[in-house]
């Protein structure tokens, strides 16, 4: 079965400092992976995937994440963190099974940005 | 794109009513999904539909969940009976593109409190 585990549920950075989320995946065929950001009170809106197109992906608001099929891990990093990064971080995986594509979400990362 | 709208955004209920929610996918988008949320945990996927045809049900909907997509646009899904174990934030999502790698658009989602 397909799953993402992201390490720490809550992560604090200094405004300016590096951004850098962590998440690992399992999967027995090559995965695709998402990174999705949700802030407070609203939906949750798509900030970069991985399609096995190419390992270093870039995303919106800065982000980019590296696939690294041996260490089965998709981070998400950031060089510079401000304050309008501060929300909930979702790492998923689409899993193909009965009539659609699923995704599979880890259980999320609080990012704060302290000033 | 005025993007994905979801009615109400909130809901309080008394255990053992029965509460009904609506989502109003993206225009030209002809899938559209339900996830659940729950206090530190991420969404997880409870249906799908294309068009009208609802094609996969989660284990996680009991018979106490009903959802409809009629002519193939807004969704409902509906709890009978609720239970205090039902309070969650329920998101609808919605795509046009079939394939592993396809975006979801979020709504803002409706978060259910049962008392």
């Amino acid at each position: 079965a397909q799953s993402v585990t992201q390490l720490g549920s809550h992560v604090s950075v200094s405004e300016g400092a590096l951004v850098l989320l962590r998440c690992n995946y399992s999967s027995s065929v090559p995965p695709y992976l998402f990174w999705y950001v949700q802030y407070p009170n609203q939906g949750l809106q798509l900030l970069l995937k991985y399609t096995s197109a190419a390992t270093l992906v870039k995303g919106i608001n800065g982000f980019e994440a590296e696939f690294k099929k041996s260490e089965t891990s998709f981070h998400l990093t950031k060089p510079s963190a401000h304050m309008s990064d501060a929300a909930e971080y979702f790492c998923a995986v689409s899993v193909y099974g009965g009539a659609t594509n699923k995704l599979i979400f880890g259980t999320g990362t609080l990012l704060a940005v302290q000033p | 794109d005025t993007g994905v709208s979801q009615n109400p955004r909130h809901k309080i209920t008394k255990r053992g009513q029965n509460v009904t929610f609506r989502c109003d996918p993206i225009s030209e988008h002809n899938r559209l999904y339900w996830y659940r949320q729950t206090l530190g945990q991420g969404p997880e996927f409870l249906t799908y539909f294309q068009n009208e045809a609802q094609l996969e049900k989660s284990r996680l909907l009991s018979d106490r969940f009903s959802a409809e997509r009629p002519k193939g646009s807004f969704s409902t899904l509906e709890i009978q009976r609720t239970e205090q174990g039902d309070s969650a934030m329920y998101l609808c999502a919605s795509s046009s593109k079939q394939g592993g790698a396809e975006k979801l658009f979020f709504g803002s989602g409706t978060q259910l409190s049962v008392l």
